[in-house]
């Protein structure tokens, strides 16, 4: 059974530097084919994709947060880290990662969407 | 940046009844190995995203006949052929064909 939740910090200050863990179960980020992205809410807003980390270790991130974002993974303690510098009001949100996985049928390979999420973890932006 | 534009904003059904969302993208999400690269996804209030649909028509793993998707290209719909009360809430669709992937907006399914 795979599981993900996230943790960090529910404040942070502007300016601040956010650091948020997927810590997950029931798969490995070595196997072909696992990704773990991750994802924001605002308050009453639509979802938001931030950034990819796959387990070749190729990392997407959204255009407009590209300067600010960085992901990393830890295999040995299955967790992928989201950091987010500068820190402002305007990222106040619930913030999510996500399971997704490419099936191989032997000549494509296929995105079978983000399958399995973590319960989010809300952050507040404010002085 | 692919745009995921969605309607009706707001949807109000009833039990029983079917329901459809429309979604159309800026560009064609049709990818050269014949799959459309577009997810939908049930966000129930208070709770995480739930994958409903992957690849534009394959029903995610426990997700109810019920929901359908289907089109090609830029435009496609999710059906619900039956609504149940318990399928209010926030439905997305969202492009997986490049990224940065992007959802739209959300239709509100109010039952």
């Amino acid at each position: 059974q795979i599981t993900l939740k996230e943790s960090g910090p529910a404040l942070v200050k502007p300016t601040q530097t956010l650091t948020l863990t997927c810590t997950f179960s029931g798969f490995s980020l070595t196997t072909n084919g696992v990704n773990v992205g991750w994802f924001r809410q605002p308050p009453g807003k639509a979802l938001e994709w931030l950034a990819l980390i796959y387990w070749d270790d190729d990392e997407r991130y959204s255009p407009s947060l590209v300067r600010r974002l960085t992901v990393t993974k830890d295999t040995s303690k299955n967790q992928v880290v989201l950091t987010m510098t500068d820190m402002g009001p305007l990222d106040t949100g619930t913030y999510f990662c996500a399971h997704r996985f490419f099936f191989h049928d032997g000549t494509t390979s296929y995105p079978m969407g983000y399958d399995i999420w973590g319960q989010g973890t809300p952050v507040t932006v404010s002085s | 940046d692919i745009v995921m534009t969605q309607s009706p904003l707001s949807l109000p059904v009833t039990p029983g009844e079917p329901a459809s969302i429309s979604c159309r993208s800026s560009r064609s999400l049709l990818h050269s190995n014949g799959h459309n690269y577009v997810d939908w996804y049930l966000q129930k209030p208070g709770q995480s995203p739930q994958l409903l649909i992957y690849l534009g028509s394959n029903r995610a793993s426990g997700v109810p006949d019920r929901f359908s998707g289907s089109g090609s290209g830029s435009d496609f719909t999710l059906k619900i052929s039956r609504v149940e009360t318990e399928d209010a809430g926030l439905y997305y669709c969202m492009q997986g064909l490049q990224t940065p992937h992007t959802f739209g907006g959300g239709t509100k399914v109010e039952i």
